[in-house]
């Protein structure tokens, strides 16, 4: 049974980079026709896309934030990563990884509080 | 970018009632849709995907219709542990987008 777990800072200063890692378990993510996504909520408000990788590595952003994010892949270690910079007090959010095969979101992980403030 | 109105923003029903929700696509979006549920405190869950397929484990009562820019979630007799937040997403163009919410409370 795949499950994801994210981790990282559970705070950043602003300005900074904010990194987070999802590890997949129970599966690889190498699957062929799996995108691997993260999403963000923040507190009591809606959900917002991020972007995805596909398995081969072909990414895809929310125009909104594109400049300032980057997902990438560490297949040795089962693992996908965000990078999202210059961080505001606007970027504060629930993080959740995902994977989506091909028709939606099918597994999340439980997500990762991320607060900015310095 | 395709835009996902949610309605009602909050459905106020008693168990046992039938819940129906809508979500409004900007543009046709064929059948590249999804259902989310959300509890306080936890993960989305999925519950349809591709319109009207249920998701792994997802009770009979939960259906989805819909196609193009017009798509409903019907929950034929609310459970308790049905009163939550839905969320639609499309899954037919870049950049994937969610509908803002509607939120299913207790009467």
């Amino acid at each position: 049974q795949l499950q994801l777990q994210e981790s990282g800072p559970g705070l950043v200063k602003p300005s900074e980079t904010l990194s987070l890692t999802c590890t997949v378990s129970g599966g690889s993510i190498s699957s062929s026709n799996y995108y691997w996504g993260w999403i963000r909520q923040p507190p009591g408000k809606g959900l917002e896309w991020i972007g995805n990788i596909y398995y081969s590595g072909n990414t895809y952003y929310n125009p909104s934030l594109k400049s300032r994010v980057t997902i990438s892949v560490d297949t040795s270690k089962n693992q996908f990563s965000l990078k999202l910079s210059s961080v505001t007090a606007a970027d504060t959010a629930v993080f959740y990884c995902a994977s989506d095969p091909v028709f939606a979101f099918d597994i999340w992980g439980h997500g990762t509080m991320v607060t900015v403030s310095s | 970018e395709i835009v996902l109105t949610q309605s009602p923003a909050t459905l106020s029903l008693s168990p046992g009632e039938r819940a129906t929700l809508s979500c409004r696509a900007s543009q046709s979006v064929s059948s590249y849709l999804a259902w989310y549920k959300q509890k306080p405190g936890q993960a989305p869950r999925l519950l349809i995907y591709e319109a009207s397929n249920r998701a792994t484990g997802i009770p009979a009562r939960f259906s989805g219709s819909g196609s193009g820019t017009d798509f409903t979630l019907t929950i034929s007799s609310l459970e308790p542990e049905d009163f939550a937040v839905y969320y639609c997403q499309q899954r037919s163009n870049w950049p994937l987008t969610f509908g803002g919410g509607t939120k299913v409370e207790i009467k």
